[in-house]
C-alpha cells in the first residue's frame, strides 16, 4: 500500500523560495506514475500546483509556473516542491499525491501547514 | 483557468440520496470524459471516489456514482450514512492543464 508524507518548514518569509519534499513509500517511485503537488489555501478549495513523472519530464499549473519547479529523486524516493518568491497567498496546506494517469491522484498525503509570514 | 462550479454545500438525512453538480466549460468536462472526484475529511488525507466520470476505484462503496451531461459532471451519494459527511471535489482535465478542481461543496448529513 503507498504512503505519501510530506515534509519541510512549517514557516516561510515573504520573498523567499518554499521547499517541501513528499516521501514516498510502499511502491517504487520509478515506476510510471505522476507525482503531484496540490495545495488548499485557509478556507478555500484545492489548486493543482503540478507533477513530475518518473522520468523526470514535469508539467505545471501556468498561473505558477514562473515560480514553481518539481523535481524527482528516485535513489531517496523522494520528489520535491520549489515555490519561489512566495507571498502570503501561498499560505495553505500542501498535499504531495500520486497519480495513475496524468489527470488524476489516486493517493494522497495528510497535507503539510505552510504559512508565509515574517 | 477558471475552477470548475460546484455548490458551495448540500445536506441530506441518513438513508436519502444527494447529488453535487460541477460545472465547467467547453474546454474542461464538456470536452474530456476525464473527471474526478476526491473526497476530504478535514485534517485527513483526499481520498479518490470516482474517475474518468463513472469509475469507481477498488474499494470504493458502489452508493457512489458519477455521471455527466454536456459541461456539468455530477457525483451521486445513495444511502447517505453519517460518515459520508465532508468536503467533496470534482476535477477535470482541461485544454490548458491537466488538472482544474471545482471550488468543493460541504456534504452534511443531518
Amino acid at each position: 500500500q503507498v504512503q505519501l508524507q510530506e515534509s519541510g518548514p512549517g514557516l516561510v518569509k515573504p520573498s523567499e523560495t518554499l521547499s517541501l519534499t513528499c516521501t514516498v513509500s510502499g511502491v517504487s517511485i520509478s515506476r510510471s506514475y505522476y507525482w503531484s503537488w496540490i495545495r488548499q489555501p485557509p478556507g478555500k478549495g484545492l489548486e493543482w500546483i503540478g507533477y513530475v513523472f518518473y522520468s523526470g519530464s514535469t508539467k505545471y499549473n501556468p498561473s505558477l509556473q514562473s515560480r514553481v519547479s518539481i523535481s524527482v529523486d528516485t535513489s531517496k524516493s523522494q520528489f520535491s516542491l520549489n515555490l519561489s518568491s512566495v507571498t502570503a497567498a501561498d499560505t495553505a496546506i500542501y498535499f504531495c499525491a500520486r497519480g495513475g494517469s496524468a489527470w488524476y491522484s489516486d493517493s494522497w498525503g495528510q497535507g503539510t501547514l505552510v504559512t508565509v509570514s515574517s | 483557468q477558471s475552477a470548475l462550479t460546484q455548490p458551495a454545500s448540500v445536506s441530506g438525512s441518513p438513508g436519502q440520496s444527494i447529488t453535487i453538480s460541477c460545472t465547467g466549460t467547453s474546454g474542461d468536462v464538456g470536452s474530456y470524459n476525464l473527471v474526478s472526484w476526491y473526497q476530504h475529511h478535514p485534517g485527513k488525507a483526499p481520498k479518490f471516489m470516482i474517475y474518468d466520470v463513472t469509475k469507481r476505484p477498488p474499494g470504493v462503496s458502489d452508493r457512489f456514482s458519477g455521471s455527466k451531461s454536456g459541461n456539468t459532471a455530477s457525483l451521486t451519494i445513495s444511502g447517505l450514512q453519517g460518515e459520508d459527511e465532508a468536503d467533496y471535489y470534482c476535477c477535470s482535465y482541461a485544454d490548458s492543464s491537466p488538472y482544474v478542481f471545482g471550488g468543493g461543496t460541504k456534504l452534511t448529513v443531518l
